[in-house]
């Protein structure tokens, strides 16, 4: 069966320290990869989704950027990091057609 | 494009009563229809889904019906407990792009 994992579960970090989210999944091959942040109290924003190896489409501009150096492999990074960071952010994976998405846990992260 | 509008909330309720949480959607072509749930500091659970018109989609309890012609997917429940407390998104996915779109999310209480 296939899982995802993402991790840290929580962090805290200092404004303008750097970041590095990490979400892998396993069971299953090529599959779409999203990386969602979620404000307090309101809904998911997609942030990037990525088809393939190296590609990665970005929906909002901001200071994050995400990377997708193997397969099963997604990486959201910061270099400086800023209040407005603070959320939480879920990593999902589909296959295409008429799938659904499947959630990791999310990563709770506050900057202080 | 696509979107996805469902009634905000909050929903409060006592327990053993009926739920029922309005989902309406815009999209091009065929969209997948979808709920999933989001109990405290968890990620995101598909609940159920329903991929063309008329079909039911049923889980725990909940059942929504993919209504082409009022565009709807609206979830209900006939007896609501405390441990349904939770938010509830409804999401679409067509079936030209690799991405979903969410509702806002309605935030359930259900009280004893």
């Amino acid at each position: 069966s296939q899982t995802i994992h993402q991790w840290p579960a929580t962090l805290v970090q200092p404004v303008g320290s750097p970041l590095s989210l990490e979400c892998t999944v396993e069971g299953t091959s090529n599959p779409n990869l999203y990386w969602y942040r979620q404000a307090a109290g309101r809904g998911l924003q997609l942030l990037f989704y990525s088809v393939g190896i190296g590609q990665i489409s970005s929906e909002v501009p901001q200071n994050l950027s995400a990377s997708r150096p193997q397969d099963r492999q997604f990486i959201l990074s910061s270099k400086k990091l800023l209040l407005s960071d603070s959320g939480f952010y879920l990593c999902a994976w589909s296959v295409q057609g008429y799938q659904p998405q499947h959630f990791g846990d999310g990563t709770r992260l506050s900057i202080l | 494009g696509n979107s996805v509008t469902q009634m905000e909330g909050p929903v409060t309720l006592s327990e053993e009563a009926f739920l029922t949480i309005n989902c309406t959607y815009t999209a091009t072509g065929y969209p997948s229809l979808f709920w999933y749930v989001q109990y405290p500091g968890e990620g995101l659970q598909l609940l159920l889904k329903a991929t063309k018109a008329d079909d039911k989609g049923s889980n725990k309890g909940f059942e929504a019906t993919y209504r082409k012609e009022t565009t709807s997917f609206h979830l209900e429940k006939g007896s609501v407990q405390v441990s349904d407390s939770a938010v509830y998104f409804c999401a679409l996915k067509d079936n030209y792009g690799q991405n979903f779109v969410f509702g806002p999310g309605t935030r359930l209480s259900v009280l004893p």
